[in-house]
């Protein structure tokens, strides 16, 4: 079946690391993208990539990295920077058709320990 | 900057009732409407899609529509039960040069035996 897999399901952080979240997708996909979600805030954008080797910045991207080296894999780094990171992760892709809708994830639960 | 609001925040409903979700956009220029279902602690499963030259979409008990013009969708939701307890998420693509998901911040529905 074609789908996004993001590991770990969960994922803990000691403070002054980096991690970094995996998001992988058969669907053939051209854009990609992570969205992080705090209770009682909607989705917000932190980087998406439209084609490989491109990506762009969304809304929070100040303490997080990403790399687009593969059409099927899209990793997000959250650094020591980010001085909130405890949060729900989503990874996204969509076709590069804007008729197209997203298909989601199922998520990473971060968490500074 | 385009906003999405999700009216009400959460919803109690005994089984069996229809009910209806709100969702409004501030700006009328997107590409389509997508109505998203989330459980808690998962991600986030596609409900509807609708473009932005049709005014409805239905699946089984789920019916969402889209006024464009006046930037207002609704997801009507016939004999609920309680497996539709979740949090109901609409996301416009926009019509700016990125064209990505705005999100709302969600509806909670609770659909209680």
């Amino acid at each position: 079946d074609g789908g996004i897999t993001q590991s770990p399901k969960y994922l803990f952080r000691k403070e002054g690391q980096n991690v970094t979240l995996s998001c992988e997708q058969n669907l053939n996909h051209d854009a990609m993208y992570w969205y992080r979600q705090d209770p009682g805030q909607g989705l917000r954008l932190i980087y998406y990539s439209q084609i490989v080797n491109d990506f762009q910045k969304g809304d929070i991207a100040e303490g997080y990295s990403v790399s687009r080296e593969k059409k099927e894999s899209f990793p997000l780094t959250v650094t020591s920077a980010q001085k909130n990171p405890t949060a729900f992760y989503l990874c996204a892709s969509s076709d590069r058709d804007r008729a197209y809708g997203y298909t989601f994830g199922s998520g990473t639960r971060l968490t500074v320990v | 900057k385009q906003e999405v609001t999700q009216i009400p925040a959460a919803l109690s409903v005994p089984e069996g009732e229809n009910l209806v979700l709100n969702c409004s956009f501030t700006d009328s220029a997107i590409y389509n409407l997508q109505w998203f279902r989330q459980d808690p602690g998962k991600g986030l499963t596609s409900l509807l899609l609708i473009q932005s030259s049709q005014r409805e979409q239905t699946s089984g008990r789920l019916n969402a529509s889209l006024d464009k013009s006046s930037g207002r969708s609704t997801l009507y939701i016939a004999a609920s039960q309680p497996g539709d307890s979740a949090t109901y998420l609409c996301a416009v693509r926009d019509g700016g040069s990125q064209g990505n998901l705005i999100f709302g911040k969600g509806t909670k529905l609770s659909v209680k035996p």
